[in-house]
């Protein structure tokens, strides 16, 4: 299976703020997604990444306040902008592979003040 | 809508066997996935299923029943390792899976 790093692993952040987080995987990967899990709860899909077009967000999600990148087929950036406390989560990043199989990256723990 | 239920928590001794149960009504069915998830780390995968029946692997093993929208992950031969939450998802329309809120499962020895 893929390997997948994420970057941070985790961050302390001021309201207000924004912070990037980044995910590459050692090879070329055409699905990615980004999730958020919030403490208890299970996993929540933001957005799928698609290589050279926009994400695309599910409902709740939106653009401004998470925008996302994905320069080509081994990295992407999600932003969480204008943080607020209840951005506190961990934010996942996963790819599909060959079998439908998503594989996740070891997530970023997000904590906002 | 879209619905997958699993228990909240379950507890177990070392050694025995325990059954994680998943039910789910999604408008698209095109697998379902059981993933684990220790505390503070990311979902590993265990086990992809598409057709019904049983499938081993090891000391897991992933049942599925399409027409009775049903699947249950078996974990035999219980280690205290093995306590961690249980992750049910199924694979809907356009690649997206949708998640159960997870099985909390406490081996005690």
């Amino acid at each position: 299976s893929a390997v997948i790093s994420q970057k941070p692993s985790r961050d302390i952040c001021q309201r207000g703020t924004s912070l990037t987080i980044q995910c590459q995987v050692d090879s070329q990967v055409t699905m990615m997604f980004w999730y958020r899990q919030q403490p208890g709860q299970s996993l929540t899909l933001i957005a799928t990444a698609n290589q050279g077009s926009e994400a695309t967000y599910e409902s709740g999600f939106v653009i401004d306040k998470f925008p996302i990148s994905r320069p080509n087929l081994t990295f992407s950036t999600l932003t969480v902008s204008n943080m607020s406390p209840e951005d506190s989560s961990i934010y996942l990043c996963s790819v599909e592979e060959q079998g439908n199989e998503q594989f996740f990256g070891p997530g970023t723990r997000l904590t906002v003040l | 809508g879209q619905n997958i239920d699993q228990p909240t928590e379950m507890t177990a001794t070392e050694g025995a066997i325990v059954q994680i149960n998943c039910t789910y009504q999604t408008s698209g069915f095109n697998g379902l996935f059981w993933y684990q998830q220790h505390a503070g780390e990311a979902p590993t995968f265990l086990s992809y299923n598409v057709l019904d029946g049983l499938e081993e692997k090891g000391r897991f093993s992933s049942f599925l029943s399409r027409s009775k929208g049903y699947s249950y992950l078996l974990l035999k031969e219980l280690q205290m390792k093995d306590s961690a939450s249980y992750l049910c998802a199924v694979d809907g329309n356009n690649r997206k899976l949708i998640w159960g809120l997870g099985t909390s499962l406490a081996v005690n020895p």
